[in-house]
């Protein structure tokens, strides 16, 4: 049962409009969201994370909204650039683990 | 990012050989993983160490051997593999309760079984 889904494989968007990618969880444990960016032949980079003590956290271009209500987060870029086409992968974790369970990922491609 | 390196980038080997993956990182981190990525599948969490002592085993056949020395470095022993093992092996790093507590990822050893 995979407790971390991110439902869109793939996501296309203009240069500068926003790109919206979801994340849905099972576990309500879960009180810890991150996520990362990969590009080809490198690992996952972190990007934003957010604790389900807030409902929004912001850095320059990338918000990442949580409703814990609805088990949901999703990543905000705004605007997007060419530079955002990566894949992202959304993780969470239960604080005192060190368990983080990932999403298979969305691969965004911001079209020039 | 350079803080976790891995090596080899890649790696093809026969079934029946033996071979090592290592990782090393240069963050100060206390905790280190191993992950699996196959094609179209979520990271799958392998084992993690905290502070050089095994602290999760995911379930994780015997022919993958970790093995931790010390905080910085981080081994994957293989032997024995099968075609389906053939997969990018990512290393990870982390300080819990630190920051952003988030892990940094290596670039991966692309692994191939012949």
């Amino acid at each position: 049962d995979q407790q971390v889904k991110q439902n869109s494989p793939s996501l296309s968007v203009q240069e500068g409009r926003i790109s919206i990618l979801n994340c849905d969880y099972t576990n309500s444990m879960f009180d810890y969201f991150l996520w990362y960016k990969k590009y080809p032949a490198e690992g996952p980079t972190f990007l934003i994370s957010i604790s389900s003590i807030k409902d929004k956290n912001e850095d320059g271009r990338f918000t990442v909204f949580l409703n814990k209500s609805a088990k949901h987060l999703s990543l905000h870029i705004v605007p997007s650039q060419p530079g955002d086409s990566a894949v992202y992968f959304c993780a969470a974790s239960h604080s005192g683990t060190y368990k983080y369970i990932f999403g298979t990922g969305t691969r965004l491609k911001v079209l020039a | 990012e350079t803080g976790v390196t891995q090596t080899p980038r890649h790696l093809v080997m026969g079934m029946t050989n033996k071979k090592s993956l290592k990782c090393e990182q240069h963050l100060g981190h206390n905790a280190m993983y191993w992950y699996k990525q196959s094609a179209k599948k979520p990271l799958e969490l392998m084992f993690v160490y905290n502070f050089k002592e095994q602290t999760e085993n995911n379930s994780v056949p015997s022919r993958f051997s970790p093995e931790c020395p010390n905080s910085s470095h981080l081994f994957l022993h293989l032997h024995t593999l099968q075609p389906e093992d053939s997969a990018l092996y990512l290393c990870a790093s982390s300080q819990p309760g630190q920051g952003d507590g988030a892990q940094h990822f290596g670039d991966g050893t692309r692994l191939s079984i012949l």
